[in-house]
Order: structure tokens, then sequence, then C-alpha cells
């Protein structure tokens, strides 16, 4: 299985600066990465897929980079409504053998 | 609107037997593979495994294969997880998750979860 390993995962900022969440693959998965936002009581929601591509009505001020193992998102001005757990989800492999990073949870500092 | 659906929560017995269900509305059912996410409480998201409806075509991940059944039925636009022996262990939250490749196969659609409880 192709490990993804998120970090920190805890995250303190300040409403209004920049979080950088870092996301690590145990073997390249090429730019077949997305990255999940889930907040108590709901559903993941997709907010960044191929690295890099923001989803469906997904604010400017978040990021995805990377590429092979190394990937980060970054959000930029963080807004009340981005306090939550944020997954990496690698989908490289066919047949299909997909895995989630343990996640990153953005606190308010 | 495109969704997914999923049955409601469910308390269960040891040894028991359970199928949760997670329609899909909105789009071409058959078309997409649909996916299965685990959640144990105070957890992370770990994949299961995925279906194809249209052809039943079924991806296991190895943690979860012969613990669980994946299945689908087209005529009905549904997905379903099925144990025939249920144990605490297996106490989580459950979402089924849209494969689509419109999201470069990132699952783009979640169902709403099913809290599965297994407490004798």
């Amino acid at each position: 299985d192709i490990v993804m390993t998120q970090s920190p995962a805890t995250l303190s900022v300040f409403l209004g600066e920049r979080a950088t969440l870092s996301c690590r693959a145990s073997q390249s998965v090429s730019s077949h990465l997305a990255w999940y936002q889930q907040k108590p009581g709901q559903a993941p929601r997709l907010i960044i897929y191929d690295t890099s591509t923001r989803a469906t009505g997904i604010p400017a001020r978040f990021s995805g980079s990377g590429s092979g193992t190394e990937f980060t998102l970054t959000i930029s001005g963080l807004q009340s409504e981005d306090f939550a757990v944020y997954y990496c989800h690698q989908y490289n492999t066919w047949p299909p053998l997909e895995t989630f990073g343990q996640g990153t949870r953005v606190e308010i500092k | 609107e495109v969704q997914l659906v999923q049955s409601g929560a469910e308390v269960k017995k040891p040894g028991e037997s359970l199928k949760i269900s997670c329609k899909g509305s909105g789009y071409s059912f058959t078309n997409y593979w649909i996916g299965w996410v685990r959640q144990m409480p105070g957890k992370g998201l770990e994949w299961m495994g995925i279906i194809y409806p249209g052809d039943s075509d079924t991806r296991n991940s190895p943690s979860f294969q012969g613990q669980v059944t994946i299945s689908a039925d087209k005529s009905i636009s549904t997905a379903y997880l099925q144990w025939s022996s249920l144990k605490a262990s297996d106490t989580a939250m459950y979402y089924c998750a849209r494969r689509s490749p419109i999201a470069a196969d990132a699952f783009d659609i979640w169902g709403q979860g099913t809290m599965v409880t297994v407490s004798s």
C-alpha cells in the first residue's frame, strides 16, 4: 500500500493568516492527489483534485501544489469557516488501492 | 441536484448481519464508480473499496477483503455495504462517495454517512 503521511497533526493559526499543510506519499502518486475538508458532524468535502485544481465552489484562497511524493495545501487568509480537519487522498494506482492521510486539524490560535 | 443519500443509523449486536445503502440521484448512476469509506470514532478516513454499478466490477482494499461485501443494484441506482457477522470493531461512520472523472477520479460527491454501532 502507498502510505500517506500528513504533517503537522494539528496546526494553530490566527484568523487571516496563512496555513500550510503537507502530505507525503511513500512512493510516487504522480499528480493523483486530492484534499478534502471535514467539519465536525459533516461528511468530507472535496477541496482540491489532481494536486492543484480547485473543486467547484471552492474559494481561491485554497491552493494545492506538488508532484510525485510531496504535496502541499495552502489556505491564504484563513476564515472562520476554514477551521476543520483536512485529509489528503491518493488515487494513483490501478487496480485501485487508494489511501488517505491521517488528517491535519486546523484550529484557531 | 447530484446527491448520494445513505440509509439511517443502525444499532446491532455482535454476530448480526447488516446491509446499508447509498442511493444516487441527479446523474447517470451506472457510469460512475462508488466508493465506501470508513471513519471510526475520532479517527481518520479509510478507503474500503469501490464498485462500478454498470457491471458490478468491484475492487476491495486488502484491509477489508473478506470482512465486508460491496454490491450494487443499478436498476434502483443504489450501492450497498454488507456484513455477515458484525464485530464491535465495526462501530464507525460509513460514507459512500462518487468517484468522478470530472474531478480526475477524486471523490466529488459524498453521502451524509451511516453510523453503525455494534454493541452487546
